[in-house]
């Protein structure tokens, strides 16, 4: 099993959908949780922080769910500018802190 | 300016050639990352260097080998290229070790003929 995993999609939408990516992870260890986001042939960026209680930040919404090793990314009112790789990360604990464990990613297409 | 920085961006080589990939950030950072993007888009970590001490060294054959000459360069060099080895490798830095907002560099895409 891999230590994160995502539903690799493709989700093609129209702007003005929302859109949930959901993501799981092995490692009850993992520490904190966070949403990189991947354009095409690009690096990946930090896009979000994922916290217990939920956080947001403008139309993008993370949650995380311990008990069920489960995270989760809504986009609301959907922006062509949207499209691209959504990276679902988890930050092992202990001594391993600081190694990031990456998703294989979900490919996100916004449609006009 | 760039905030990290990989040379080359493409590399094309035979098998069994030796290559190297250079990297640079100047943001100031204590901890330096190589990761491998493969094929299907997973991006594994390869090897951190915390002030210059290698901090995380994982499963990744003997054929690479990083070199961090001062805290602002990882390089990483490859011998006897393999077909497998292809890939897009990406170098990234953060302000510390554990802390988790990672910059990547703009990758360089590696292809073994």
């Amino acid at each position: 099993r891999k230590e994160v995993e995502q539903d690799p999609g493709p989700f093609n939408v129209p702007e003005g959908a929302t859109v949930a990516f959901n993501c799981t992870y092995s490692n009850s260890a993992s520490q904190s949780f966070f949403w990189y986001r991947q354009d095409c042939r690009k690096e990946p960026k930090l896009l979000m922080s994922v916290y217990s209680s939920g956080n947001e930040d403008g139309r993008f919404t993370a949650q995380l769910n311990r008990a069920s090793q489960y995270i989760s990314l809504l986009i609301r009112d959907s922006k062509l500018s949207d499209s691209a790789t959504y990276l679902c990360v988890a930050n092992a604990g202990g001594t391993s802190y600081g190694k990031l464990t990456f998703g294989q990613g979900t490919i996100l297409t916004v449609h006009p | 300016d760039t905030a990290v920085s990989q040379t080359p961006k493409y590399l094309v080589t035979q098998m069994g050639n030796d290559k190297s990939i250079k990297c640079e950030q100047n943001l100031g950072h204590d901890t330096m990352y190589w990761y491998k993007q493969d094929s299907k888009k997973f991006l594994k970590i390869m090897f951190s260097y915390n002030n210059k001490e290698l901090i995380i060294n994982e499963t990744v054959p003997n054929r690479f080998s990083p070199k961090s000459p001062d805290k602002a360069h990882l390089n990483l060099h490859i011998n006897s290229l393999e077909l497998g080895d292809s890939a897009v490798y990406f170098c990234a830095s953060s302000q510390r070790q554990g802390t988790v907002e990672q910059f990547f560099g703009p990758g360089t895409r590696l292809t073994v003929l």
